[in-house]
């Protein structure tokens, strides 16, 4: 079993509608939860962290995360065809130490017109 | 504020070579982390430096190394290069402290690899 596990994808969304991505990962002790988005070519950049149980929103987007069933999302509303990427959950395992993020594959996102 | 910073962008080396790569971190970040990014793998940690100390390391063999200066900038070493080599490295930095978001890593554009 893989720390972290993302579907890989594609999804695929119309432009406007709201996208969900699922993440799940297997330590149960983890306290650090991240969401990162990389284009193709591109090095990952940060949407959003959340560490306590409930939804986080900023803007268009929000993540969810429920520690006791172990998963964390991202729901990206109002999609648009520039949120087309590759979308990394990251987790900070309790065993892990300082820093140590482990990320899943990724899921690839594409906003059609 | 300045992002952080990698160099070389790109490089390409021969088998049984070895290549330094850097990474500037941003002004403040004490912490800096090493990833490696292949197709096959993804994202996979390397190490992390803190105060010019080893905090953590992944599950890459000997040939990898890194170290920290005293002004937090990080390079990292492979030795003998090998085919699999090949890959994205990605250097990031986090705050640390008593923070929001003190783990939060913000990665540089990264140095490419090519091992033939």
């Amino acid at each position: 079993q893989k720390e972290v596990e993302q579907n890989s994808g594609p999804l695929s969304v119309p432009e406007g509608a709201i996208a969900s991505l699922n993440c799940t990962y297997s330590d149960r002790g983890s306290q650090s939860f991240f969401w990162y988005r990389q284009y193709s070519g591109k090095s990952p950049e940060l949407i959003m962290f959340i560490y306590s149980n409930g939804d986080k929103e900023d803007g268009r987007f929000t993540a969810q995360l429920n520690k006791a069933s172990q998963y964390v999302s991202l729901l990206i509303r109002d999609s648009q065809p520039s949120d087309s990427a590759t979308y990394l959950c990251a987790v900070i395992p309790f065993s892990g130490g300082y820093n140590k993020l482990i990320f899943g594959a990724g899921t690839r996102l594409a906003v059609h017109p | 504020k300045a992002g952080v910073t990698q160099t070389p962008r790109y490089l390409i080396k021969t088998r049984g070579q070895q290549v330094t790569l850097s990474c500037s971190p941003i002004s403040g970040h004490r912490s800096v982390s090493w990833y490696q990014q292949t197709p096959g793998q993804g994202l996979q940690f390397l190490f992390e430096y803190f105060s010019e100390t080893q905090r953590n390391k992944g599950n890459f063999p000997g040939r990898f190394s890194g170290r920290q200066f005293s002004n937090s900038r990080s390079e990292m070493n492979v030795s003998t290069l090998e085919l699999g080599d090949s890959a994205l490295y990605l250097c990031a930095s986090s705050p640390e402290g008593p923070v929001s978001g003190a783990n939060v890593l913000t990665f540089g554009a990264g140095s490419r690899l090519t091992v033939l």
